[in-house]
């Protein structure tokens, strides 16, 4: 089963905008990770925050991580199309188990 | 590129056929695990091997037997499909920690069942 929905489910943007995704999650974890799929590929890991960490960049990505309110958010910076892709939120806990969100599919035009 | 390999990147296959999915590592990790995804869902996770020991079974139908030979190679035998099993099925590797470095994924077998 999911553990975690997203939303939006899509979203467009024009090149140079910003783009948020939201994820939300059900149980406690260890560290929470966005993932990038672009179609019928797989998927490439973009970034990790651990649950006691509250925010992370790397390049034009920033997450933040709200324990208390078992949400996360990635924001894409200065958007460009080849950032045309499905975004995945992804929850590992305890266990040696990686468990998908509903994922947001992300459309960046010209 | 990749540095988890899949083979066959596509496979189509009859319901009585008998065939195998392939994944390659050399990343020196030692958890590895097979992923089905349906167009536009998220990735559904089937198994876990952890030090070359299935782990994790996520009550997968037996038509689908995982293997794993050795540290770098994972196999997923497939026999009597069905075509509600068509699907992209994606290989996995980590640290085997929970993935406390992130998971890096092959490219996927495209599955269609006829």
């Amino acid at each position: 089963s999911q553990q975690g929905e997203e939303d939006p489910q899509a979203l467009s943007i024009q090149e140079g905008e910003n783009a948020t995704m939201n994820c939300s999650y059900k149980t406690s974890i260890n560290n929470l990770q966005w993932y990038r799929q672009n179609s019928g590929r797989g998927l490439v890991h973009l970034i990790l925050i651990r649950s006691n960490e509250r925010e992370k960049h790397s390049g034009r990505l920033r997450v933040t991580l709200d324990t208390s309110k078992k949400s996360s958010s990635l924001l894409i910076t200065a958007s460009r199309a080849a950032d045309t892709a499905s975004y995945f939120c992804a929850t590992s806990g305890t266990a040696s188990k990686l468990t998908f969100g509903t994922g947001t599919r992300l459309q960046v035009t010209l | 590129d990749t540095e988890v390999t899949q083979t066959p990147k596509h496979l189509v296959m009859g319901m009585t056929n008998k065939k195998s999915l392939k994944c390659e590592q050399h990343m020196g990790h030692r958890a590895m695990y097979w992923y089905k995804q349906k167009a536009k869902k998220p990735p559904e996770l089937m198994f876990v091997y952890s030090y070359e020991k299935l782990s994790i079974n996520e009550s997968v139908p037996s038509r689908f037997s995982p293997e794993c030979p050795n540290s770098s190679l994972l196999n997923l035998h497939l026999h009597a499909l069905q075509p509600e099993d068509s699907a992209l099925y994606l290989c996995a590797s980590s640290q085997p920690t929970g993935g406390s470095h992130g998971y890096t994924f092959g490219s996927g077998t495209r599955l269609t069942v006829v």
